[in-house]
C-alpha cells in the first residue's frame, strides 16, 4: 500500500484563509520532504528535513517523526499559493512520494 | 538558489523513435535522479546515479531505458525505443549527499508526448 498518505486530497480556499495539510507515513523514516508544484509542473522544495515546527513566511511544518507525520500549515493563503503539495519521504536510494494536495485559492 | 536545468522542456516524438533528456544538475552535486509523473498520478522513482554508475533502479526502468553522464556534459537519460505508455513528465533531481541526508533540487521537468 501507500507509504506516503496525503491529506486532503484537494482544498479549496478563500484568499486569506488558513489551511492545514497532512502527511502521514506507512514506514519508519529518517526524514522527510516538503514539496510545492506549480501548476504546469516544476517541483519547489519547501522544507527539508523539518524535525518539530519550522517557519517559512506564510508556511509552517510541524513534523513528528516518532509518530510518523508531519502538518503544513499556510496562513493568509494567497492566489499564488494555488498548485500542489507533495510531502515525500527519504530512503535509502531516493523519494517516495505522496499524491499531493491540490489547493485552489480563489479571491 | 541552486537549479537543476533540463531541456528540452517539451518533447513529442513518434512512437519507436528514440528520445534523449538532457539534465545539468548543481554543480557540486554528487548524486542523480530521474522521477517519473504521469498526468495526474504519483511523481515515481525511475533511477538513481553516482560516480558514474547507476546505483538503483526501479521496475519502471524498462530495458529500453539508459542513463549516461559523460564527464562535464549533461546528466542524461534516454529512451530507445519510445512507447505510448512512456508519455510523461520526466524530472531530474541532483543532490550532494544520499538518501535520508541530502536535500534534493528538483527540475522543472521535460513534457514527454509520444504519438
Amino acid at each position: 500500500g501507500q507509504q506516503v498518505q496525503q491529506s486532503p486530497t484537494s482544498l479549496v480556499l478563500q484568499e486569506g484563509e488558513n489551511a492545514e495539510l497532512q502527511c502521514n507515513f506507512s514506514t519508519s523514516l529518517n526524514s522527510m520532504q516538503w514539496f510545492y508544484q506549480r501548476p504546469g509542473g516544476s517541483l519547489i522544495s519547501v522544507f527539508y528535513n523539518p524535525s518539530g515546527t519550522k517557519q517559512s513566511g506564510r508556511l509552517t511544518s510541524t513534523t513528528v517523526i516518532k509518530e510518523r507525520r508531519s502538518s503544513l500549515h499556510i496562513s493568509s493563503s494567497q492566489i499564488t499559493d494555488s498548485g500542489t503539495y507533495l510531502c515525500a519521504i527519504h530512503y535509502a536510494q531516493g523519494l517516495t512520494f505522496g499524491l499531493g494536495t491540490r489547493v485552489s485559492v480563489f479571491p | 538558489g541552486p537549479k537543476v536545468l533540463q531541456i528540452p522542456s517539451h518533447q513529442i516524438i513518434d512512437m519507436g523513435q528514440m528520445v534523449t533528456l538532457n539534465c545539468d544538475p548543481v554543480s557540486n552535486h554528487l548524486y542523480f535522479y530521474w522521477y517519473k509523473q504521469i498526468l495526474g498520478q504519483q511523481m515515481e522513482f525511475l533511477v538513481n546515479f553516482y560516480n558514474g554508475k547507476v546505483m538503483e533502479k526501479s521496475k519502471l526502468f524498462k530495458d529500453q531505458f539508459s542513463v549516461e553522464r559523460p564527464d562535464g556534459s549533461y546528466f542524461t537519460l534516454k529512451i530507445q525505443p519510445t512507447a505510448l505508455e512512456d508519455s510523461a513528465v520526466y524530472f531530474c533531481a541532483s543532490s550532494l549527499a544520499q538518501g535520508a541526508n541530502s536535500d534534493y533540487t528538483f527540475g522543472s521537468g521535460t513534457r514527454l508526448l509520444v504519438i
